[in-house]
């Protein structure tokens, strides 16, 4: 069993749905990543969060230490948000970040 | 545009040449990683710096990869007699260490190709 697990491998909707991917690990962390990549390669990070909630215009991600989960919410989406997201965990005292496998997202205009 | 920058984006190159690769993190930053994505797969640790000493290796380094981060700026990877496997997504990140965990910013990355 992965440490890092994501749901859904792959999800498609159409434009202006809400979208949730979650993301549940199995080790003790000091911080979660949220990450997108678009074809072609290039790597942004969307968020770092230890607790609670942060939201960054149309991306919400939430994170439940005591449950080891964490989601990220797509508010109105839009085509552009076609990407793979990824979650990665930071264990505590370890700088090597454990990967989800993504969640492939395809919006649909 | 102050991110991390590599170079170069692609790299097309025959089965046994020698290719290197650069990473220019985000100038304050003092830590700076290599990682390898092949097609379909997240990313996995090569390797990473803490200014210029190398703290850790992957076992996916073999002998062939080299890394340096001669002054704890940027970096160089190298990979030597270079073999179709090693086709893949090289992605640098880097972060600062300060209090708590810190945020890794990557790269756009260099596509190598081996033919």
């Amino acid at each position: 069993k992965n440490e890092v697990e994501q749901s859904p491998q792959n999800l498609t909707a159409q434009e202006g749905e809400f979208i949730t991917i979650n993301c549940s690990y199995s080790v003790g962390i000091s911080a979660l990543h949220w990450l997108q990549q678009h074809p072609g390669g290039g790597i942004v990070s969307l968020f770092m969060l230890s607790s609670g909630k942060k939201k960054h215009g149309r991306l919400i991600a939430t994170i439940n230490i005591q449950e080891k989960h964490s989601s990220l919410h797509i508010t109105a989406s839009h085509p552009r948000d076609s990407a793979v997201y990824i979650c990665a965990a930071l264990p505590h005292s370890n700088y090597q970040l454990i990967w989800g496998a993504g969640t492939k997202l395809i919006i649909k205009p | 545009d102050t991110g991390v920058s590599q170079d170069p984006r692609h790299k097309i190159t025959k089965r046994g040449q020698n290719v290197t690769f650069r990473c220019d993190p985000i100038s304050e930053h003092n830590r700076l990683y290599w990682y390898r994505q092949t097609l379909g797969q997240g990313p996995e640790f090569l390797t990473y710096f803490q200014n210029e000493a190398q703290l850790e290796k992957s076992r996916l380094l073999s002998d062939r990869f080299s890394a340096e981060r001669p002054k704890g700026s940027f970096s160089t990877l190298e990979i030597q007699r270079t073999e179709q496997g090693d086709s893949a997504m090289y992605l640098c990140a880097s972060s600062f260490s300060g209090r708590g965990a810190d945020t890794q910013y990557f790269g756009p990355g260099t596509r190598l190709t081996v033919l």
